[in-house]
C-alpha cells in the first residue's frame, strides 16, 4: 500500500470554525491532491499541488485554501467551515500527473459541520 | 457539467456471472481512462487503466473495452465474485490538463451468491 496517512479520520466542527485536514505521504511523489467525495457527485477535485509551494484549484475549490511546504506534507483548510463542507475528504498523491499513471488514495476523513 | 457519466448508479449480479460497469464521457479530448474500486470506510484504489490508443486492455477478471466514437467504456468482471461488492469510479484526464484526473459519480455493484 502506498504510504498515505490523512489525519483527523473523523472530525466534527461547529458552522463558522477553521478546520484543517492533514495529508501525509512517505512516497516522494510530485503531485498531491485533494478530494471530496458526496453522494450524487462521486470524486471531485478540491485544490492540488504539483510540487512544494505550486498549487492549482480544482472544480469545488471555494471555500477551501491549500498549502504545501513540504514533499511529504498537504494541507487544506476550510477558513470557515459551512454545512455544505460535510463531507467525506481523500487525499491522493501520485508520480508523474494525470496522463499515464495512477493516483494511489489516503483511506479519507470524515467531517462533519453542524 | 459531468464530464464523466456513470448513469447507472448500482448494479446487482449473481457469482459466477459476468458484471458490465458503463462510463460515459463528454469530452473528446480525454486520452486515458482508468476504473477504482472503493469498498466502504476505505479510499479508492486503483483497478485497471486504458489509453486511447487502445480498445482493450485486460487484467486477470477485469477487462475494459473503449469506443472512442461513441465516447464510452465498460469494465467486464468475469466471473464476478463476492468480493467485487464495491463502488466502481470511471476517470479520465486529458492531454492538456494532465494534472487532473476527472471522476464519474460511481456504480455500486452487488455480488450476491
Amino acid at each position: 500500500d502506498a504510504g498515505i496517512t490523512q489525519s483527523p479520520r473523523h472530525k466534527v466542527t461547529e458552522t463558522g470554525t477553521p478546520v484543517t485536514l492533514r495529508c501525509h505521504q512517505t512516497e516522494n511523489h510530485r503531485y498531491m491532491y485533494w478530494y471530496r467525495q458526496d453522494p450524487g457527485h462521486g470524486l471531485r477535485l478540491i485544490h492540488y499541488s504539483y510540487g512544494v509551494k505550486d498549487t492549482d484549484k480544482g472544480e469545488v475549490s471555494d471555500g477551501y485554501s491549500v498549502s504545501r511546504s513540504k514533499t511529504e506534507d498537504f494541507l487544506l483548510t476550510l477558513e470557515s467551515a459551512t454545512s455544505s463542507q460535510t463531507s467525506v475528504y481523500f487525499c491522493a498523491i501520485s508520480e508523474t500527473g494525470g496522463t499515464n499513471t495512477e493516483a494511489f488514495f489516503g483511506q479519507g476523513t470524515r467531517l462533519t459541520v453542524v | 457539467d459531468q464530464q464523466v457519466k456513470q448513469n447507472s448508479p448500482s448494479l446487482s449480479v449473481q457469482e459466477g456471472r459476468i458484471s458490465i460497469l458503463n462510463c460515459d464521457y463528454t469530452n473528446s479530448m480525454f486520452d486515458y481512462f482508468l476504473w477504482y474500486k472503493k469498498y466502504p470506510a476505505e479510499g479508492p484504489t486503483f483497478l485497471i487503466s486504458i489509453s486511447s490508443i487502445k480498445d482493450k486492455n485486460e487484467d486477470g477478471r477485469f477487462t475494459v473495452f473503449l469506443n472512442k466514437s461513441a465516447k464510452h467504456l465498460s469494465l467486464h468482471i468475469v466471473p464476478s465474485q463476492p468480493g467485487d461488492s464495491a463502488v466502481y469510479f470511471c476517470a479520465a484526464s486529458a492531454p492538456y490538463n494532465t494534472d487532473k484526473l476527472i471522476f464519474g459519480t460511481g456504480t455500486r455493484l452487488q455480488v450476491f451468491p
